[in-house]
């Protein structure tokens, strides 16, 4: 079966400062998906990136970076310089690549920036 | 840029009462999900949907839950007879085909009293 594991509950950062979320998963197959979604405050999941098991490389997006190693099944993802509008909750999802490919999310990482 | 948009954004409900969430996926897609999130935890697969017909569902989805595609363009979740264990965010999503990203709505957050 598969999961997905965010061993940080909650993070506390000062603004400015970089911080990275974890996301470790589990799976059989071969061929997947992970990917990082935002929740804000007011409740809507905001996709931020999809990534194939296939694609090994960093993937960087302004301020977002991934990192992603599947020697050690994680999909880590670190923002640079956060700001105060950071504030969420980050969830780390897995997808199979077969069939309707539900989603398997983790149980988030809620990240407080304060100014 | 295309959106999924559901409605309603919050709606109240005694217990033991049908409701019905609505959801218009974005018009190409093909692939349709329903999500739950209870607050302060994850979220959860319910129910993917594609040709008219469910294709995988949770435990979650029990018979209390059911699923349609009325009129081509909505896509509804529907629950007989409200618990107060409903209470949660619920998502819709849709894909475009498969491997391809989701888009999901913004979510009709249920209270059931």
């Amino acid at each position: 079966a598969q999961k997905v594991t965010q061993a940080q509950t909650e993070i506390s950062v000062v603004e400015k400062e970089d911080v990275t979320l974890d996301c470790v998963y589990e799976t059989r197959d071969t061929t997947y998906y992970l990917f990082w979604y935002k929740q804000p405050p007011s409740g809507e999941l905001v996709f931020l990136i999809r990534r194939n098991s296939f694609d090994e490389q960093n993937e960087i997006s302004g301020r977002y970076s991934w990192n992603f190693q599947k020697s050690t099944s994680s999909f880590n993802f670190t923002i640079t310089a956060s700001q105060v509008v950071d504030s969420a909750v980050y969830f780390c999802a897995l997808s199979d690549s077969t069939g309707f490919q539900k989603l398997v999310f983790g149980t988030g990482t809620r990240l407080l920036v304060s100014p | 840029e295309p959106e999924v948009t559901q409605t309603p954004s919050h709606q109240v409900t005694q217990m033991g009462q049908e409701v019905i969430l609505r959801c218009v996926p974005i018009s190409n897609h093909l692939y349709f999900y329903w999500y739950r999130q209870i607050l302060g935890q994850k979220v959860e697969f319910l129910v993917s949907f594609y040709n008219n017909e469910i294709s995988e569902k949770s435990e979650i989805f029990d018979d209390q839950f059911s699923v349609e595609r009325p009129d081509g363009s909505n896509f509804t979740l529907k629950i007989r007879s409200t618990k107060l264990e409903d209470s949660a965010m619920y998502f819709c999503a849709s894909s475009e085909r498969e491997g391809a990203g989701y888009t999901f709505g913004s979510g009709t957050r249920l209270t059931v009293v």
